[in-house]
């Protein structure tokens, strides 16, 4: 199957500072990719989709100016969580579909970055 | 209304057992339909994708859709320890352009030895 890394796994950083996550589709190209967030025990938010060459949409409620999405290529979509606090701490996981497939077809994860903001 | 819903759970059945889980979506325009597998700290894993009405199987699992009634199932045959896991169901939802996957909150099943 298709695979998607993520990077870094896991990661600890002090309350103020910004992190930034990098998904990468390694054997295809995706010119959309999604941003999800999960807390303990609950589903997977959608935060928003990354779209190649274009802004991305962002879901209702995600503030867009502290979460930086940028999709510079149709193999990497970045993450920024700018200015984080305690309460941004959780799990993020990227999805990207493979251009070929189709819009309706399934979507494969990477494997997720812990942020931990002491 | 959330767009999809499942039962949490958990669903507890005994090892060789029929598990069987249950979504349903709000979108009745919903093109396409997902099972997800996630253990816990990791990321969902794909188990099976359905688009038309009827059932698919795929070894022990066996996904069932009914668009008329925006329904979505899964049956795991012979249910293993190792398929204690959460299931997240998910809806590729939206317009041309503008595709997404909604998830529902998952329902945790625990398979007894």
């Amino acid at each position: 199957g298709a695979v998607v890394s993520q990077h870094p796994s896991w990661v600890i950083c002090k309350s103020g500072t910004s992190v930034k996550i990098e998904c990468r589709s390694l054997d295809f190209q995706a010119t959309t990719m999604f941003w999800y967030r999960q807390f303990p025990k609950q589903s997977l938010m959608l935060m928003a989709t990354s779209n190649e060459g274009s802004k991305a949409t962002y879901e209702q409620g995600v503030e867009k100016d502290k979460f930086l999405i940028n999709h510079a290529s149709l193999t990497l979509s970045t993450l920024t969580v700018t200015s984080a606090h305690p309460e941004d701490s959780s799990f993020y996981i990227c999805s990207a579909r493979d251009i070929r497939a189709g819009p309706y077809t399934e979507a494969f994860f990477g494997q997720g970055t812990r942020l931990t903001v002491v | 209304q959330k767009e999809v819903e499942q039962n949490s759970g958990p669903l507890s059945v005994p090892e060789g057992a029929i598990a069987s889980l249950n979504c349903t979506y709000s979108d009745r325009g919903s093109q396409s339909f997902f099972w997800y597998r996630q253990y816990s700290g990791k990321s969902p894993e794909l188990i099976m994708s359905i688009y038309s009405n009827g059932d698919k199987e795929d070894g022990r699992f066996t996904a069932q859709l009914n668009k008329a009634s925006q329904y979505v199932s899964l049956l795991i045959r012979d249910s293993q320890p190792s398929d204690s896991a959460t299931y997240l169901c998910a809806v590729n939802t939206g317009t041309s352009g503008t595709y997404k996957y909604i998830f529902g909150t998952g329902t945790r099943l625990k398979v007894l030895a």
